[in-house]
């Protein structure tokens, strides 16, 4: 029971322009999300969250955006940068339980 | 201030063996998470560690435990050995507030290699 999705195994970019990356959830008792970068053979970096009570975050380049109706957040990172070229997972919490729960990951690319 | 340490980087063993793997928090995080990466099933939660008592359990077999010291640091380890255990196993801590909410800072990772 995959209770954290991310639908899009993979994502190319152009350099500057907007990335969008999305993640659906279905337990309704998640109320915290994260997002997390991840280089291979190295462990994630945390790039941002959001509680359930708010419905947008930003953080420099990065903006987390929550549906809480639709189950549904998103990551945008405007402009993308070569840099910003990694898996992404997202991952979701229960207040107090700091047992998360990740998405499958999406890989990003940025093309110059 | 000094991140999540992970030791060992990478460790190759036999079947039917069992190996100790160890995590160095963030200075002052009393929270440790363990999770284990693999191509088949993504990142998945193991256990977690605050104040030297186990608070959540993910579902995995008995053969996977954990402890946590005094200190904060957690080792986990793995008994007999399974080739399906090989696979990327992350530490995380997190310095929990009262409200109970904390992002995980995960380590460098030990690459454990089944053979």
């Amino acid at each position: 029971d995959q209770q954290v999705k991310q639908n899009s195994p993979s994502l190319s970019v152009q350099e500057g322009r907007i990335s969008i990356l999305n993640c659906d959830y279905t337990n309704s008792m998640f109320d915290y999300f994260l997002w997390y970068k991840k280089y291979p053979a190295e462990g994630p970096t945390f790039l941002i969250s959001i509680s359930s009570i708010k419905d947008k975050n930003e953080d420099g380049r990065f903006t987390v955006f929550l549906n809480k109706s639709a189950k549904h957040l998103s990551l945008h990172i405007v402009p993308s940068q070569p840099g910003d070229s990694a898996v992404y997972f997202c991952a979701a919490n229960i207040q107090g339980a700091q047992k998360l729960v990740f998405g499958q990951g999406t890989r990003l690319t940025i093309n110059p | 201030k000094a991140g999540v340490t992970q030791t060992p980087r990478y460790l190759i063993k036999t079947r039917g063996q069992q190996v100790t793997l160890s995590c160095s928090p963030i200075s002052g995080h009393r929270s440790v998470s363990w999770y284990q990466q693999t191509p088949g099933q993504g990142l998945q939660f193991l256990f977690e560690y605050f104040s030297e008592t186990q608070r959540n359990k993910g579902n995995f077999p008995g053969r996977f435990s954990g402890r946590q010291f005094s200190n904060s640091r957690s080792e986990m380890n793995v008994s007999t050995l399974e080739l399906g255990d090989s696979a990327l196993y992350l530490c995380a801590s997190s310095l929990v507030s009262a409200g109970g909410i904390a992002e995980a800072f995960f380590g460098q990772g030990t690459r454990l290699t089944v053979v």
